[in-house]
């Protein structure tokens, strides 16, 4: 079955640290993973796309990378701000269209002052 | 500011109601997809459609359509509500169909069934 799971299920930190959240999928075959941040009760907004022969993406101080072996990718966050916090959802999706999109549940992460 | 625009921003119906859900997209964007968010099932895609034609079907229950004009807003009309249609409704408009396009949330409406 495709899932994807992410963690940590939530996360603290202080303002100025850097963080990584991570995200496991089991969706085969693969076509593309997208992160994005979710302030609450606001749309998602896309942070990076990427297809299955990329393996690092930024967007300003959020890198995400992805090992198509493993079936793992990640969101590093450089020098957190208190706008960071947010929930940041890992999007897997089968090759075939927005039908075969698999959601994690995200992570909720506070930055701190 | 996406661009995209929805509109009620809160809507409050009673069960076995229909009710209408409006989305303007970016100016220039031909998709639009449709997203549902509520608390126990996370983020779930609905629908896409492209320049007034349906190109995608995700997890859409039969009491719902949606619709395309040919100004590109959208509507997601919702019939026969019950408790469980409780939820955020997003909408979504890229450039075009592609599959790797960046999607424009915008900043959805709060549909609540009493």
């Amino acid at each position: 079955k495709n899932q994807v799971e992410q963690s940590p299920q939530s996360l603290i930190i202080l303002e100025g640290k850097n963080c990584t959240l991570q995200c496991n999928y089991t969706v085969s075959p693969f076509s593309n993973l997208r992160w994005y941040k979710q302030d609450t009760g606001r749309g998602p907004v896309s942070l990076t796309i990427m297809t299955f022969s990329e393996n690092t993406k930024s967007n300003g101080r959020y890198t995400a990378t992805l090992d198509a072996d493993t079936k793992q990718s990640s969101l590093h966050i450089t020098a957190s701000q208190l706008s960071d916090s947010a929930s940041y959802i890992c999007v897997v999706s089968a090759p075939g269209g927005y039908n075969k999109l698999i959601f994690g549940a995200g992570t909720r992460l506070a930055v701190h002052p | 500011d996406s661009g995209v625009t929805q509109t009620p921003k809160h809507l409050i119906t009673a069960t076995g109601q229909r009710v209408t859900l409006r989305c303007s997209p970016r100016s220039g964007d031909l998709s639009v997809y449709w997203y549902q968010q509520s608390l126990d099932q996370g983020l779930q895609f609905l629908i896409q459609y492209y320049n007034g034609e349906e190109r995608a079907k995700g997890n859409i229950l039969e009491r719902f359509s949606a619709q395309q004009f040919p100004d590109l807003h959208s509507e997601l009309n919702l019939s026969s509500l019950e408790l469980g249609d409780s939820a955020l409704y997003f909408c979504a408009s890229s450039a075009t169909s592609g599959f790797t396009d960046t999607q424009y949330f915008g900043p959805g409406t709060r549909l609540t069934v009493l």
